[in-house]
């Protein structure tokens, strides 16, 4: 069974804190993958990896940043959180390379609210 | 206009009948159509997908793609309580493409 867990279910931070959000995934998949979920908007890419230190902008980047040191792990980074970065925060992964990003295993999800 | 359109729902139907979820969508690139189950405060699992156009079953589950239209279904038939969920589609152009989603229909099942 893939497995993919993320550091916290529930997290509070104050305007301009620096948050690390960790995702780690248990089945050797090349792709990992970053989303907010909003209601009424949907999920939304932040930022994707395809391999270790390689990483790719989504579709909403801006105020985030990533990491992917070792393969089994992936870390969004909030430089200066901010209230409009209140969200939930999904991480993913997916196997092989090219052809299957579609086929995606998502973590629980970390609940973040900005004060 | 969203590349990718779902209603929101809620959709409320008694237990043991076929429910009909849609997504339409507007790029015609798109080449693979998935459908994610989202149980309340868990992350979305993939329950299915297809490749270009056809149908697709797998137990009580049958995806429907219509390129020509733009169109996809998802039809659950004896719907159960467990079956309540937020249902997602989602759909890419292959290759190392992103996906796309929905923003989710949410969907009750009344015993």
């Amino acid at each position: 069974d893939v497995k993919v867990t993320q550091s916290s279910r529930y997290l509070v931070k104050r305007t301009g804190e620096k948050v690390f959000l960790e995702c780690v995934q248990d089945m050797d998949h090349e792709n990992m993958f970053w989303y907010r979920q909003d209601p009424g908007l949907g999920l939304r890419l932040i930022y994707f990896s395809y391999d270790v230190k390689m990483k790719e902008k989504g579709d909403i980047p801006e105020g985030y940043s990533v990491s992917r040191e070792k393969k089994e792990r992936f870390s969004l980074i909030l430089e200066s959180a901010s209230t409009n970065q209140t969200s939930m925060y999904l991480c993913a992964s997916s196997p092989l390379g090219r052809s299957t990003t579609y086929e995606q295993y998502f973590g629980p999800g970390t609940r973040l609210t900005v004060t | 206009q969203k590349e990718v359109e779902q209603d929101p729902g809620p959709l409320s139907v008694p237990e043991g009948a076929i429910v009909s979820l849609n997504c339409t969508y507007s790029n015609s690139a798109f080449q693979y159509f998935m459908w994610y189950r989202q149980y309340s405060r868990k992350g979305p699992e993939l329950l299915m997908y297809t490749y270009s156009s056809g149908n697709k079953e797998d137990g009580r589950f049958t995806a429907q793609v219509d390129k020509s239209s733009k169109y996809i279904s998802l039809f659950i038939r004896d719907s159960q309580p467990s079956d309540s969920a937020t249902y997602l589609c989602a759909m890419n152009k292959g290759g190392y493409q992103k996906v796309t989603f929905g923003t989710g229909t949410k969907l009750q099942v009344i015993p």
